[in-house]
Parts: C-alpha cells; structure tokens; sequence
C-alpha cells in the first residue's frame, strides 16, 4: 500500500532561519511521482514541485531546494532564510505513474515568526 | 490564482440532508479529480473525471457522486449526510491526464 509520513506536526521558526520539512513514503511501484504542496490559510493547495522516480537530482528553486533520497524513501524540502509569507502548511504527496490519485501525508504546520 | 472556482465557500447541513458542490475548472481543463479534507488531515481522493467519465475512484461509499459537464464545470453530491462528512472539500483540474494540478480554495462543509 502506498503511504506518507511527515512526522513533523509543527515548527516554528524565527524569520531568516532555514527549515527543513521532512517526507517520507512508502509504495511498491517502481515507477512514481513526489510532490510537494502549500496550504494558506485561504485553503487552496498550491503546487510548489513534483519529482518522477527516475530523477534523484536534486532540485532548488530559489529559496527552496528538495532532497530525493529513494535508498531511505524521502522527499525532504528546505526552506533557506525563511520569511514570515512561507508560514503555512505543507503537504507531501505520491502518485503512482499511471493516475491522478494523490496520496497526501498529514501535513506539517510551519509557523515563521518576525 | 489556479482558474478553479468553488462554491459555496462554506455551507452548513444537518444529518441526513443532501449537499451539491460545485466547480469551475479553466477552458481545456478537461481532468476534473475531488479530494475531501478533514480538519488536520491530509486531502483523500474521493474521485476523477476526464471527459464526463468516472476514471478513478478512492475509499469512498456511493452516496458520494459525481457529474462532470462540457463546460469544464463539475459537481460532488452527498447523500445521506453524516457528521463525519464535515470537511473541507477540494476540487482540482488540469488539461489531459498528466501533469500539474490546479486546486481550488475548496468548500468548507459543516455537518450538524
């Protein structure tokens, strides 16, 4: 079965620190998606990355950076010099190749405070 | 700004009742999937439409359907409401069946 941990509930930081939110996953196909999303207040899931199987290259994006680690199963995401606008909650997901279904972790709370 | 309208934003019905939820998706979007939220919980699938067609379906009673329209509009209907239908319900869409999704900001249903 196919599964997402994100073990971190909460963080809170003070404002230019760097996060790091972790994801882990579990699933038996061989073929896959990750993905990461933020969730305002206002509701909306906002994609930020998804990240086939085969690409273990690490990615940033600004001030954000993932790290795909498939020998251990995680997906994890830095934030580098928080600010107070990235407070929210972020989800981690997996897909398989094949459909739409997103399996979401419980998301982790992220509060950054001036 | 996703181009995926919801509504009604926040809504209230007592057990038993019926609920339509509503969505309108961007022109061309014709990938229509619906995720239910509980407070604190991560989104669950509850379905996917491409093409006015169901093409998945998640852990989810019949009373929880469908319909998908031309007009790249959607609904969710719930019979038989129970409280543990109160949620936080997400509609997203994309164009094809690949690629990213686009949220909405979701219905916020309250079951009493």
């Amino acid at each position: 079965a196919q599964k997402v941990t994100q073990a971190q509930t909460e963080i809170s930081v003070v404002e230019k620190e760097d996060v790091t939110l972790d994801c882990v996953y579990e699933t038996r196909d061989t073929t896959y998606y990750l993905f990461w999303y933020k969730q305002p207040p206002s509701g909306e899931l906002v994609f930020l990355i998804r990240r086939n199987s085969f690409d273990e290259q690490n990615e940033i994006s600004g001030r954000y950076s993932w790290n795909f680690q498939k020998s251990t199963s995680s997906f994890n995401f830095t934030i580098t010099a928080s600010q107070v606008v990235d407070s929210a909650v972020y989800f981690c997901a997996l897909s398989d190749y094949n459909t739409d279904k997103l399996i979401f972790g419980t998301g982790t709370r992220l509060q950054v405070f001036p | 700004e996703t181009g995926v309208t919801q509504s009604p934003t926040h809504l209230i019905k007592t057990r038993g009742q019926q609920v339509t939820l509503r969505c309108s998706s961007q022109s061309g979007h014709n990938t229509v999937s619906w995720y239910q939220q509980a407070l604190g919980q991560g989104p669950q699938f509850i379905f996917q439409y491409y093409r006015e067609e169901e093409n998945g379906r998640g852990n989810f009673p019949p009373r929880f359907s469908g319909l998908q329209f031309p007009n790249y509009s959607s609904e969710l209907n719930v019979n038989a409401l129970e409280l543990d239908d109160s949620a936080l319900y997400l509609c997203a869409s994309r164009p094809g069946q690949t690629g990213e999704l686009f949220f909405g900001e979701g219905s916020r249903l309250t079951v009493l």
